[in-house]
């Protein structure tokens, strides 16, 4: 029963492949995102969706495009991987942001690697 | 946005209180300031969030001045799992930001 999972766990690919990372929050949340955690284990937002609606994009380019089927789920696409893409991807969850933050849960992370 | 300054490592033994500081001098208004512990191979997870003064839960305290320009996350009595990564986090309560810390490397001895 685990709270938020990804999958796969480890990936790895060449330059220029589409791939896809899945997300999935049994938790009942209305937000989650996406972080990039890179090498040197800097954690830097990607995405965050609310009710289906995205509310933060950061400087991410167009090659990463969040999509979320339902509430419970947020994938994360990529196009054209490049070497710089390599890093290890968190997706996340917390309750609706209205009031304020909340705690967020973290799932256990993708290891990509672009090779 | 708000920047800010860890440090990179500490050390300690277990039974001792730490302190990891994390100073923030530009701050916004709406930015609460959350910490969240990290093992190898697993993700972030929350320890405790305040906006001012003093937080306490179970498993920490978190001391924030009436600037707000630092925090200062506090372990009573660690022990060697508390060994982990710590990283401060602005969260702006619209959500229009996320901002980590850099993160400390904390090390437990016995």
């Amino acid at each position: 029963d685990t709270a938020v999972s990804q999958t796969p766990k480890y990936l790895v690919t060449q330059m220029g492949n589409d791939k896809s990372i899945k997300c999935e929050q049994n938790l009942g949340h209305d937000t989650m995102y996406w972080y990039k955690q890179d090498s040197k284990k800097f954690l830097k937002i990607m995405f965050s969706y609310n009710n289906k609606e995205l509310i933060i994009n950061e400087t991410v380019p167009n090659r990463f495009s969040p999509k979320s089927p339902d509430k419970a789920h947020l994938n994360l696409h990529i196009n054209s991987l490049e070497l710089g893409d390599s890093a290890v991807y968190f997706c996340a969850s917390s309750q609706d942001l209205a009031g304020g933050p909340d705690e967020q849960y973290f799932g256990p992370g993708t290891r990509l690697t672009v090779t | 946005l708000a920047k800010t300054t860890q440090p990179i490592s500490m050390d300690s033994y277990e039974g001792q209180e730490v302190n990891i500081t994390c100073s923030h001098n530009n701050i916004a208004t709406n930015d609460y300031i959350t910490w969240y512990q990290q093992f190898p191979s697993q993700g972030p997870r929350f320890i405790i969030q305040g906006y001012k003064t003093k937080v306490t839960n179970e498993v920490a305290s978190l001391f924030i001045p009436a600037d707000r320009k630092s925090s200062t996350l506090s372990l009573p009595r660690v022990s060697l799992s508390d060994t982990a990564v710590y990283y401060c986090l602005f969260f702006g309560s619209s959500a229009s930001k996320i901002i980590f810390g850099s993160g400390t490397r904390l090390s437990i001895r016995p």
